[in-house]
């Protein structure tokens, strides 16, 4: 069992560029989520699943798409990179018991 | 929307002291309040949760207590131990928002020994 997996682990892209944050989980969990960290705060929802096919925007989405065509897969899309989406991005699955199981993390630098 | 504030935002103690970290939330439809342990560099990690429809709970040196009228909830840490030094984050489910969570601010517990 795996868990959540995130990749790449690290990136770092020039402003206006894309690219894709891969997730997948293997615990069959319907939920899903993406949060942001920026340093020396908290996390922040980006978007958020609540089944395949089904996805809704959370605290801080602009800038962000996302898909869920498979219970498992949850890629985050950044269409234009901008300095301001420099971060850490979480993904997390969510067990029935409203647990999240968060995972490593994608150290992303826009310059 | 939902708004988790939480102090003190550092916290220094002394080997074998007690730690307490505050947060208040604005949603009174929230029901879920996890901590999550940080260390530099890592994931979070889940160390003890609480329900809306409990006051309080305990694991070990670990204990959260809720008070659902004042709207806020603390974390309780006993004989803290240096390996419990990270930054610590409260959280409030979303409840427009699938039970996602709203963060608070962190608190950078030091454990001196």
């Amino acid at each position: 069992n795996a868990g959540v997996t995130q990749t790449p682990k690290f990136q770092v892209l020039k402003t206006g560029q894309s690219m894709t944050l891969q997730c997948a989980q293997d615990m069959n969990h319907e939920y899903m989520s993406w949060y942001r960290q920026d340093p020396g705060m908290g996390l922040r929802l980006i978007h958020y699943s609540v089944g395949a096919g089904i996805t809704d925007q959370g605290e801080v989405p602009n800038g962000y798409n996302v898909s869920r065509s498979t219970t498992e897969d949850f890629p985050l899309r950044l269409l234009s990179a901008a300095p301001s989406q420099t971060s850490v991005y979480f993904c997390a699955s969510i067990d029935r018991d409203d647990e999240q199981y968060f995972g490593p993390g994608t150290r992303l630098t826009v310059t | 929307g939902e708004n988790v504030e939480q102090h003190p935002s550092t916290l220094s103690v002394q080997e074998g002291d007690s730690a307490v970290i505050k947060c208040t939330y604005s949603d009174s439809a929230s029901n879920y309040f996890p901590w999550y342990k940080q260390e530099l560099g890592k994931r979070p990690q889940l160390i003890i949760d609480i329900r809306s429809n409990v006051g309080e709970k305990k694991d070990q040196r670990i204990a959260v207590t809720l008070n659902k009228t004042a709207k806020h909830f603390s974390l309780h840490i006993t004989e803290t131990q240096p390996e419990d030094s990270a930054v610590y984050f409260c959280a409030a489910s979303l409840s427009n928002a699938g039970n996602m969570l709203t963060f608070g601010g962190g608190t950078r517990l030091m454990v001196k020994p």
